[in-house]
C-alpha cells in the first residue's frame, strides 16, 4: 500500500538553484523520512523528521512536515551536479513497515 | 562502516528456473526487508521479518518466498521465476524499535528473466 506521494515525479533545474520536492501522505505517522537514490543504486537514508517536529535542518538540506495538511517537503539549497539522483519520502506510522512513495526524480545541469 | 551486501549486482535467469537472492548485513539489526522497484511504481515490499524465523507478508508477495535461519542473513526465493518479475531487488535492514528506525539498503539486483 503506497502512502507517500511525491511531486513533482521529475524536476529539472540548474546547479546553483533550490529544488524542492513534495510528499503528500493519508494517515497519522510517527516519523516521516527521505531518502536519496543513485541511479541503479540502493537508497541512502537522508532525514527524519519526527511527527511533533516541524521543521529540520541538515547541511543543505531542510525538511518541513505539516501533519494537518499531511504533507513534508525537502529543500536542497545550492544544488549540485552531484545531486542528481531519485528522492524518495517514507512515512513510519509506527506498527508497520515503512511505506515509500514513488520518488522524484531530480535533475541538476551543470 | 555499516553495510547491507546482496549477493549479486546483475543476475539473467530463465522461465521457470528457482531463484535465490541473498542478502547480508553485518550491522546486527533484527528487521530485514525484501522490496522489487519498478519504474513508475516505486518501492513495493514483498517480504519482511522482525527476527531470525520470523516472516511476514508484504505487499505483494506471490510467487515469492523468503527465508530468515541467521539474525544476518535474509533470502529471497523465486519458486518458479517468470517474466513478471524482471525487476531490480532491493534488500534493507534496521534495528528494532523503540525509536526512529532507518533503513540501511544494498546496492540492489537487478535480475532478467528470459
Amino acid at each position: 500500500s503506497q502512502q507517500g506521494e511525491e511531486d513533482p515525479q521529475a524536476l529539472s533545474i540548474q546547479e546553483g538553484e533550490n529544488a524542492t520536492m513534495n510528499c503528500s501522505y493519508k494517515t497519522s505517522i510517527n516519523n516521516l523520512q527521505w531518502y536519496r537514490q543513485n541511479s541503479g543504486r540502493g537508497l541512502v537514508h537522508l532525514i527524519l523528521i519526527r511527527s511533533n517536529e516541524r521543521e529540520k535542518h541538515s547541511g543543505r538540506l531542510r525538511v518541513t512536515l505539516d501533519t494537518s495538511k499531511k504533507s513534508s517537503s525537502l529543500l536542497i539549497t545550492a544544488s549540485r551536479a552531484a545531486d542528481t539522483a531519485s528522492y524518495f519520502c517514507a512515512t513510519d506510522s509506527g506498527n508497520t513497515p515503512l511505506v515509500f512513495g514513488k520518488g522524484t526524480r531530480l535533475s541538476v545541469i551543470a | 562502516d555499516v553495510k547491507v551486501t546482496q549477493s549479486s549486482r546483475y543476475l539473467v535467469k530463465r522461465t521457470g528456473e528457482k531463484v535465490f537472492l541473498e542478502c547480508v548485513q553485518d550491522m546486527d539489526h533484527e528487521n530485514m526487508f525484501w522490496y522489487r522497484q519498478d519504474p513508475g511504481l516505486g518501492l513495493r515490499l514483498i517480504y519482511f521479518s522482525y527476527d531470525v524465523k520470523m516472516k511476514e507478508k508484504g505487499d505483494i508477495p506471490e510467487g515469492y518466498s523468503v527465508s530468515r535461519e541467521k539474525k544476518e542473513r535474509f533470502s529471497l526465493i523465486l519458486e518458479s521465476a517468470s517474466t513478471n518479475q524482471t525487476s531490480m531487488y532491493l534488500c534493507a535492514s534496521s534495528p528494532r524499535g523503540p525509536g526512529d528506525n532507518e533503513q540501511f539498503f544494498g546496492p540492489g539486483t537487478r535480475l532478467t528473466v528470459l
